[in-house]
């Protein structure tokens, strides 16, 4: 099974700020065959469902702000806010979706200092 | 407008069985990858389950392997979730969720399941 760690756990950021996460998965998601990272970054707000932000490691999905993005290749990975807003304040995951089982990194809760 | 409708969850002795619902509408169903994903209280998302458009190839977590089946009714766009002997650690709320691919784009709001005595 592919194991998904994120970084850091928690991490407290003031508006207007940029707030980094990273994701390491125990072996590389990234296709030979297609040359795409099968990772995935979703948002997730105290009760509401999670929301998916960036899909193939960098393509921010339709109606995300441009504020969000997602980097990496391989095994590292990095979802970066530019500039906090008070909306963002959420839990977030990675999450694989090379092989079978799709497994979830921790989750980071990003919050206003 | 896509929508996923949980439906089914309560609370179950340990040992029970529940089956969980999904009602899907706003897209076109079949040709949707779909798949369960639970969170226990407290804890992280957690990957379930997945099944194919047509149903022919299924996937799930080794902790559920015998004990859940996933399901789906193309013709009622619904999807379902048997679980059979249910564990204390089985308590989480259970999202339906899908996408084009083993990619999970939409999600259900969740319905939660309680094994407790």
């Amino acid at each position: 099974d592919i194991v998904m760690t994120q970084s850091p756990d928690s991490l407290a950021v003031s508006l207007g700020e940029r707030a980094t996460i990273n994701c390491k998965s125990s072996q590389s998601v990234l296709s030979s065959s297609n040359n795409r990272n099968y990772l995935a970054w979703y948002q997730h707000k105290p009760g509401q469902p999670p929301n998916l932000l960036i899909s193939w490691a960098t393509t921010r999905e339709s109606g995300v702000p441009d504020r969000f993005s997602g980097s990496g290749s391989g095994t590292d990975f990095t979802l970066t806010i530019s500039s906090l807003q008070a909306e963002d304040v959420a839990v977030y995951y990675c999450q694989h979706y090379y092989s079978s089982p799709l497994t979830f990194g921790g989750g980071t809760k990003v919050e206003i200092k | 407008e896509v929508q996923l409708v949980e439906s089914g969850g309560g609370l179950v002795q340990p040992g029970g069985s529940l089956r969980l619902s999904c009602a899907a509408s706003g897209f076109t169903f079949s040709n949707y990858y779909m798949t369960w994903v639970r969170q226990a209280p407290g804890k992280g998302l957690e990957w379930v389950a997945n099944i194919r458009q047509d149903g022919s190839d299924k996937h799930y977590l080794d902790s559920v392997k015998g004990r859940f089946t996933v399901s789906r009714d193309n013709a009622k766009s619904s999807l379902y979730l048997q679980m059979n002997n249910l564990r204390a650690e089985d308590t989480a709320v259970y999202f339906c969720a899908g996408g084009s691919g083993w990619l999970v784009e939409r999600w259900g709001q969740g319905t939660l399941v309680t094994v407790s005595s």
